[in-house]
């Protein structure tokens, strides 16, 4: 069936650097993609969405890129903070459904001193 | 504005009892989503309700799950005689009346059958 899942499982950067999760998706029929943060014990927390019909969208020290040709989607995160260490996920939908959203299963980024 | 809110946060049971799960959408969200999380993997979906009507319950199992929305009060995700495979994060979350694909979480309600 189709899915939507992760490269890395794991991803370990140093504080200040730049981060970049990455997310492989096989539903063409998706054009609404969501990156979540989960801290651990809580719910996912919103980041930042980007639509089929953009490319790219930032946000507040976060970027997401679409490339609907490869079916690849990326979440980068400038000048990595302690505070970013949890597990990202993300998120599709297709179109014309109820919204529901399917989920990959996780990197945990974790951030070094 | 509050977010969503769940409860309990954490719920024990033993095999055989029935579970129950609240979710306060946010305020001005009429539509409601569940979700539920194995450890260290993906959430999966459930149920998507409005008030009042389950619009897609795909992602329910067959048996033993249910889930409503009533016209007041919070909604309800109810499993009855409760196997220890339902142990799992049972999240909430809601998006605002008019149509939008944003869905926001609430904090989950960890159950553990014992």
């Amino acid at each position: 069936g189709e899915s939507v899942g992760l490269h890395l499982p794991t991803l370990s950067v140093q504080e200040g650097d730049n981060s970049i999760i990455n997310c492989a998706y096989s539903n063409s029929a998706s054009d609404y993609f969501i990156w979540y943060k989960q801290e651990s014990g809580k719910g996912p927390q919103f980041i930042i969405d980007i639509r089929s019909n953009m490319d790219k969208r930032q946000g507040q020290r976060v970027t997401v890129l679409l490339n609907k040709t490869v079916k690849h989607l990326s979440l980068q995160i400038a000048a990595t903070q302690p505070g970013d260490s949890a597990v990202y996920f993300c998120a599709e939908s297709p179109s014309g459904s109820a919204r529901q959203l399917t989920f990959g299963s996780g990197t945990q980024l974790t951030v070094l001193p | 504005n509050a977010g969503v809110m769940q409860n309990p946060r954490h719920l024990v049971r033993r095999r055989g009892q029935e579970a129950r799960l609240r979710c306060s959408p946010m305020k001005g969200h009429s539509h409601v989503y569940w979700y539920r999380q194995l450890p260290e993997e993906g959430l999966k979906f459930m149920v998507y309700l409005q008030k009042e009507n389950i619009i897609d319950e795909s992602g329910m199992p067959k048996e033993r799950f249910s889930a409503e929305f009533p016209k007041e009060g919070p909604s309800i995700l109810r499993i009855q005689q409760v196997v220890r495979g339902d142990s799992a994060a049972y999240f909430c979350a809601s998006s605002p009346l008019v149509y939008t694909d944003t869905q926001y979480f609430g904090p989950g309600t960890r159950l553990t059958v014992l």
